[in-house]
């Protein structure tokens, strides 16, 4: 099965740029889409098709995606920004299956 | 304005059955390109997705949760059904339904990304 691979933690100082990273194989073949998910609320939408952004999402918010790693971008992080991030595919050459990372926690410091 | 919301029973005993709708509003499971999802998430744990059913009635499932699992349009038209049996512990966790839309980059690329979330419903399996 496929696996995204993604790192547990990231730190930031508000103002700075948060990069969180999403490993897979060949991923860059495949649509990426971001979710943040602040405590004890539903995910929510981010980044869609590796690089779009739903209405309301701030610019601030980017994506990324090239062979083997996604990457979500957040600039200019505020402390509103604190929150676990989930990276998801949807695999159309494995019986479309959707498959999420683990989860990247990023802390505003 | 597309909402979805989940229902059904927040406790449940190991091997029973768990049946949890979801009742949408803002579309319909019958226009092209549309479905909706389950996903859920235990305890300070990832997500992880369930299964989902397209406006064709197509449906997928995850692999590991097969056998356990079925989802079915609703007798209401606005919602859809997933049961899930032989629950245990480990099946503890937040159930999540969202919607699913699909994209077309070009006419040949196409994919589905799940746009709209509901709140969830918690779900406790003990005895």
């Amino acid at each position: 099965s496929y696996v995204l691979t993604q790192p547990p933690s990231v730190s930031v100082a508000p103002g700075q740029t948060a990069r969180i990273t999403c490993g897979g194989n060949n991923i860059g073949s495949k649509s990426v889409h971001w979710f943040q998910q602040k405590p004890g609320q539903a995910p929510v939408l981010v980044v869609y098709g590796d690089s779009d952004r739903p209405s309301g999402i701030p610019e601030r918010f980017s994506g990324s995606n090239s062979v083997n790693t996604a990457t979500l971008t957040i600039s200019r992080v505020e402390v509103g920004d604190e929150a676990d991030y989930f990276c998801q595919v949807w695999d159309s050459s494995s019986d479309h299956l959707w498959v999420f990372g683990g989860g990247t926690k990023v802390t505003v410091l | 304005q597309i909402t979805l919301k989940e229902s059904g029973p927040t406790l449940v005993k190991p091997t029973q059955t768990l049946t949890l709708t979801c009742t949408f509003s803002g579309f319909s499971l019958t226009t092209s390109g549309v479905g909706v999802g389950w996903i859920r998430q235990p305890p300070g744990k990832a997500l992880q997705w369930l299964a989902l059913i397209y406006w064709n009635e197509d449906k997928r499932y995850s692999p590991s949760m097969r056998t356990r699992l079925t989802i079915t349009k609703g007798t209401s038209k606005n919602q859809v059904v997933l049961r899930m049996t032989d629950m245990d512990p480990v099946d503890t966790a937040t159930y999540y339904c969202t919607h699913i839309r699909k994209a077309a980059t070009t006419p040949l690329y196409y994919y589905y990304y799940m746009d709209v979330w509901g709140t969830g419903t918690t779900v406790t399996v003990s005895s």
